[in-house]
């Protein structure tokens, strides 16, 4: 049972570079999540979606677009990367409800120079 | 304010002592509390949820301050395994309002 798997797990990207980050998870969960982790800024939602076909956006959202086109894939996307987008990402699932636990993937550690 | 706020630490303890670490809210209308566990450079992952009647597990218990709104984790008889940051997790409402605290360091030293 892989969980939440996260690809790739380092990049680096040069200002004005694309990349996409895939998450896919196979616990069959309806909610997945992006975060991004700084340090002394703790994890902040970038952007989420509560099912298969729909996306909104987070407290972090500018600068990242994102689409679930199968519910067990959640893509976030850079379209023109920056440095202030250095950071490790986070992938998350979960199922509905306000008690689930949130199953994380294991990172993404991004470097733009 | 912060709408989670937890002191970063780090927390130095010798093995075999009891730690405790706060974490303060803002939300009043918040509905479910987690303590999550991140080692260095690996993902978070639950550690426990915190009840309003407290809760339990092994060595480790939760409680719940609805009131002052606080939630603690007490850690007795530390181990070194223990060293990690506990984040504080925060659900105010609905599947986008869960909030991380930015996490108290533990160092469990021999």
């Amino acid at each position: 049972n892989a969980g939440v798997t996260q690809t790739p797990k380092f990049r680096v990207l040069k200002t004005g570079q694309s990349m996409t980050l895939l998450c896919a998870q196979d616990m069959n969960h309806e909610y997945m999540y992006w975060y991004r982790q700084d340090p002394g800024m703790g994890l902040r939602l970038i952007h989420y979606s509560v099912g298969e076909g729909t996306t909104a956006k987070g407290e972090v959202p500018d600068g990242y677009n994102v689409s679930r086109l199968k519910k067990q894939n959640f893509l976030l996307g850079l379209e023109s990367a920056a440095p202030s987008q250095t950071s490790v990402y986070f992938c998350a699932s979960k199922r509905e409800g306000l008690a689930g636990e949130l199953f994380f993937g294991e990172g993404s550690r991004l470097t733009v120079l | 304010r912060k709408e989670v706020e937890q002191d970063p630490g780090p927390f130095n303890v010798p093995e075999g002592a009891t730690v405790a670490f706060n974490c303060t809210y803002s939300n009043s209308a918040s509905q479910s509390f987690f303590w999550y566990r991140q080692d260095c450079r690996k993902e978070p992952k639950l550690l426990m949820s915190v009840y309003s009647s407290g809760n339990e597990d092994g060595r480790f218990s939760a409680q719940l301050n609805r009131a002052s709104q606080y939630i603690s984790l007490l850690i007795r008889d530390s181990k070194l395994s223990d060293s990690a940051t506990y984040l504080c997790v925060v659900n105010s409402g609905g599947y986008q309002k869960v909030t991380f605290g930015t996490g108290t360091k533990l160092q469990v030293i021999p």
